[in-house]
């Protein structure tokens, strides 16, 4: 199972928008809306910041929206802040191996 | 509160296997999956396997399968993975991470366990 594509890198400036691509197939991504998303700051533990594609876990902020297009999953933050500033992961369910398969990642800098 | 607490770093040789367990307090062990995630020094994520702990049903990636191996005691609501036959590039963190079943959600994780190959 290849990794989900995600951009290596993506940046703003703070207040700003951004969004962070995820593109797999339609045995993955395309097949369900069980993509999630993850946060990792350097050194850090990864956190959970959408699931379900489009919900947020209670405490995670509402700069944070997730939406889906096909077999792409997409990440939005608005009104971008200097805490935002770390690795992104895609997540999906993978329908075939009854598995899960990660984005390779996306470091997001905030200038 | 939930809380996911990993055994400590470790180091090996190539060839030899590791065991690394994950402790679950703060909420009904047998009711979720564990899954086991892993990060190679300054690498993306890579999934590994899950145990739905309830069941005993387990899954591994293609990539390690016949070479890991996920268990529980629910008695002691720990799940544990083993890893045979390692390399070099078994390097990593390795996480576990809770999963309410039916859901690609992993909502809480453990601090992580650096395992350390080398000869």
């Amino acid at each position: 199972q290849s990794a989900l594509t995600q951009p290596a890198s993506v940046s703003g400036s703070p207040g700003q928008s951004i969004t962070i691509s995820c593109t797999g197939t339609n045995s993955d991504v395309g097949s369900y809306d069980l993509v999630s998303w993850y946060q990792q700051h350097p050194g850090k533990v990864p956190k959970l910041m959408i699931y379900g594609g489009t919900e947020r876990p209670s405490g995670v902020s509402n700069r944070f929206s997730g939406s889906k297009s096909g077999n792409t999953a997409s990440l939005t933050i608005s009104g971008l802040q200097a805490e935002d500033e770390a690795d992104y992961y895609c997540c999906s369910y993978v329908s075939s191996s009854n598995s899960l398969v990660f984005g390779g990642g996306t470091r997001l800098t905030v200038l | 509160q939930v809380q996911l607490v990993q055994s400590g770093a470790e180091v090996r040789e190539p060839g030899a296997s590791v065991e690394v367990s994950c402790k679950a307090s703060g909420y009904s062990f047998t009711s979720y999956a564990i899954h086991w995630v892993r990060q190679a020094p300054g690498q993306g994520l890579e999934w590994v396997g899950r145990i739905v702990v309830g069941y005993g049903d387990t899954e591994y990636s293609q990539k390690f399968q016949g070479r890991v191996t996920i268990t529980r005691d629910t008695s002691a609501s720990t799940a544990y993975m083993v890893m045979s036959s390692l390399t070099s590039e078994d390097t990593a963190i390795y996480y576990c991470a809770r999963n309410p079943v039916g859901t690609v959600t992993l909502d809480h994780w453990g601090q992580g366990t650096l395992v350390t190959v080398f000869s």
